[in-house]
């Protein structure tokens, strides 16, 4: 299976800062990562696929970059709707997993 | 816009066959596949299996063969059974489409809490 390691596990941040997600995989998996957005008790939702494609809706905030291993997430001007869980998962290979999440707190 | 809804009983015992049905409404259950993903509480997600509209099947080699997957298109309903469940099959089960041309999960249910104890 390939691993996906996320950090940081959490942080805190101020509305308005820039805040940067790592993930990163144990083998290549090209551009075939997706990032998803968990608010609490509810269902995830996709935010960015093949890498760096903005889902439909989501604001434009929230980017995707990377290939290959190592992957970022980053929103621009953190919002105070944006506290929540970030996953990133791959499609490269099977069986698809999810990277353990980060937790973005609002100061 | 796709809604989907999971149905099943929320308390299943040790051994015994957890079975869930997520039902499909507002588009259309071909040209899509169909997924069944679990979050055991305060966890992260675990891709469980998923079929394609056609009846193609794909499970994680996590759950050791115990799971199955099907669907009914006439009803646009699919299913997952599990079997010889323990407590760590306690989890939210989601169901889940996977969108083709981007491979990414578009649309999720709201999740059943499946608790596994006797």
């Amino acid at each position: 299976d390939i691993q996906m390691t996320q950090s940081p596990s959490s942080l805190s941040a101020f509305v308005g800062d820039r805040v940067t997600i790592t993930c990163r995989a144990s083998q290549s998996i090209s551009n075939y990562l997706n990032w998803y957005q968990q608010k609490s008790g509810k269902a995830p939702k996709l935010l960015i696929f093949f890498a760096s494609t903005l889902q439909s809706g989501v604001p434009s905030r929230f980017s995707g970059s990377g290939s290959g291993t190592d992957f970022t997430l980053t929103i621009s001007s953190l919002q105070s709707e944006d506290s929540a869980v970030y996953y990133c998962q791959q499609y490269g290979n099977w069986p698809l997993t999810f990277g353990g999440g980060t937790k973005v707190e609002i100061k | 816009q796709v809604q989907l809804q999971e149905s099943g009983p929320g308390l299943v015992k040790p051994s015994e066959t957890l079975s869930l049905t997520c039902t499909v409404s507002g588009g259309p259950i071909s040209g899509y596949s169909w997924n069944w993903i679990r979050q055991p509480p305060g966890k992260g997600l675990e891709w469980i299996a998923y079929i394609y509209y056609s009846g193609t099947t794909n499970y994680n080699p996590s759950l050791k063969s115990r799971a199955t997957i099907s669907v009914d298109t006439s009803k646009k309903q699919f299913s997952l059974n599990l079997r010889s469940v323990s407590a760590a099959d306690t989890a939210m089960y989601y169901c889940v489409r996977r969108e083709s041309s981007t491979w990414s999960f578009d649309s999720w249910g709201q999740g059943t809490l499946v608790t596994v104890s006797s």
